[in-house]
């Protein structure tokens, strides 16, 4: 079972909706992903968290927003989406110990998102 | 601009024989390289870590080895059976920042 859980599952939204997909972890774990799947392709970078900031930005629209409330807890508000932005959205954490080891990544099983 | 190339998008084998596959990276030289299952709707599992340091490692029937000349890790899964069929992915962090990026992946079947 994984110890990362993502809400919710499923979500279908239209493209004036807002809606949250929300993570969270008890693994005491400092850094925390968004990651972006579509159909047969690789996890895609999005957003990292490290002790709670903000680190790295893929050059995502800003039509997605994290936010990290505390350190057990990651966000991803949604708003205006396109109906390509429907993929499945993971959520993963890990260590980071120091930089340059972060370890493995612990990933949620993920929310699938279809923007009509 | 970094790469990180999983060669075969599918490899096809028969159950009890070994699967070997391969990711090379380009223009980085990686502290460490990850190995990650993914099966179909669900999140990737971590598999091995192996460090630049080291040239193998082992977990049961998974063995990786990492040639930091070639930028190049093997993976290899021996005895194979069908519950090995999934998509494996290799792992970098491409930063001193958690910057992990994603193989393109390789779908394995592995038939009875």
């Amino acid at each position: 079972d994984t110890e990362v859980t993502q809400t919710p599952k499923h979500l279908v939204m239209g493209m004036t909706n807002k809606k949250s997909l929300k993570c969270e972890q008890h693994m005491g774990h400092r850094a925390m992903y968004w990651y972006k799947q579509k159909a047969k392709k690789p996890p895609e970078l999005m957003f990292v968290y490290s002790y709670e900031k903000l680190s790295i930005n893929e050059s995502v629209p800003s039509r997605f927003s994290p936010e990290c409330p505390n350190s057990s807890l990651l966000n991803l508000h949604l708003h205006a989406l396109q109906p390509e932005d429907s993929a499945l959205y993971l959520c993963a954490s890990s260590q980071d110990l120091y930089p340059g080891d972060t370890g493995e990544l612990f990933f949620g099983e993920g929310s699938r998102l279809t923007v009509l | 601009s970094q790469k990180i190339e999983q060669n075969s998008e599918a490899l096809n084998i028969q159950e009890g024989k070994t699967a070997t596959l391969t990711c090379n990276y380009t223009n980085y030289s990686p502290a460490y390289l990850q190995w990650y299952r993914q099966d179909p709707g669900r999140g990737p599992v971590f598999l091995l870590l192996i460090r630049e340091n080291e040239k193998e490692k082992r977990k049961e029937r998974l063995k990786v080895t990492f040639d930091t000349t070639l930028k190049q890790s093997l993976f290899h899964i021996t005895a194979s059976q069908p519950a090995d069929s999934a998509t494996y992915l290799c792992a970098l962090d491409f930063s001193s920042a958690s910057k992990i990026i994603f193989g393109s992946g390789t779908r394995l079947s592995i038939r009875p």
